[in-house]
């Protein structure tokens, strides 16, 4: 049962446009969202967070957007620059699930010069 | 310069044989994990830890043991009970257990001879 969906497996844009990442969830209980930037063969770096008290956080180039009612957040990257070019992990968190955080199958980025 | 750190980045295993990865942060974080990440797939969590001398089975446990002796320290021992055990491993902290930001290491890969 995936909880934290990624349908796109990967995402190709141009240098300078926007990117839009995708993620949807099952779960109504989950109230803590994250996005991770991960490089291959290292570890995950966090992007950027939101509460399931927010509908939108901004830092610097990169927005996350929440819609409760779909279910179903996303990641801007505005302008995306190719050192964006990365796999991108959602995950999802319940105050009541003792911090587990559940993935999504991950987005890889392409971002071109 | 705080951080989390794996090691080896490298692991060889044998049929029958137990190995230790190790995890060592200098965040003074409570909280501590293992994931397991296969190809094309999203994290999975093995084992967490609230505290030390305090651990937690997670999704994906059979097979794996830990130990929490320091708060420092969650190293991760991969049982021959593991069949399976080809994959990258995750390490990560966070400040408490509950709605916070994990942060990772950068991996350790597991393959098997």
């Amino acid at each position: 049962d995936q909880q934290v969906k990624q349908n796109s497996p990967s995402l190709s844009v141009q240098e300078g446009r926007i990117s839009i990442l995708n993620c949807d969830y099952t779960n109504s209980m989950f109230d803590y969202f994250l996005w991770y930037k991960k490089y291959p063969a290292e570890g995950p770096t966090f992007l950027i967070s939101i509460s399931s008290i927010k509908d939108k956080n901004e830092d610097g180039r990169f927005t996350v957007f929440l819609n409760k009612s779909a279910k179903h957040l996303s990641l801007h990257i505005v302008p995306s620059q190719p050192g964006d070019s990365a796999v991108y992990f959602c995950a999802a968190s319940s105050s009541g699930n003792t911090g587990k955080l559940i993935f999504g199958q991950g987005t890889t980025l392409q971002v071109k010069p | 310069d705080g951080g989390i750190t794996q090691s080896p980045k490298y692991l060889f295993r044998k049929e029958g044989q137990n190995v230790t990865l190790s995890c060592e942060q200098n965040l003074n974080h409570d909280a501590m994990y293992w994931y397991r990440q296969d190809p094309g797939q999203g994290l999975r969590l093995i084992y967490y830890s609230q505290i030390v001398n305090d651990f937690q089975k997670g999704d994906i446990a059979e097979g794996y043991s830990v130990s929490r002796e320091k708060k420092e320290s969650f190293p991760l021992t991969v049982t021959s009970a593991q069949k399976n055990p080809t994959a990258f491993y995750l390490c990560a902290s966070s400040t408490h257990l509950g709605k916070e930001t994990q942060y990772f290491g950068p991996g350790t890969r597991l393959l098997v001879l």
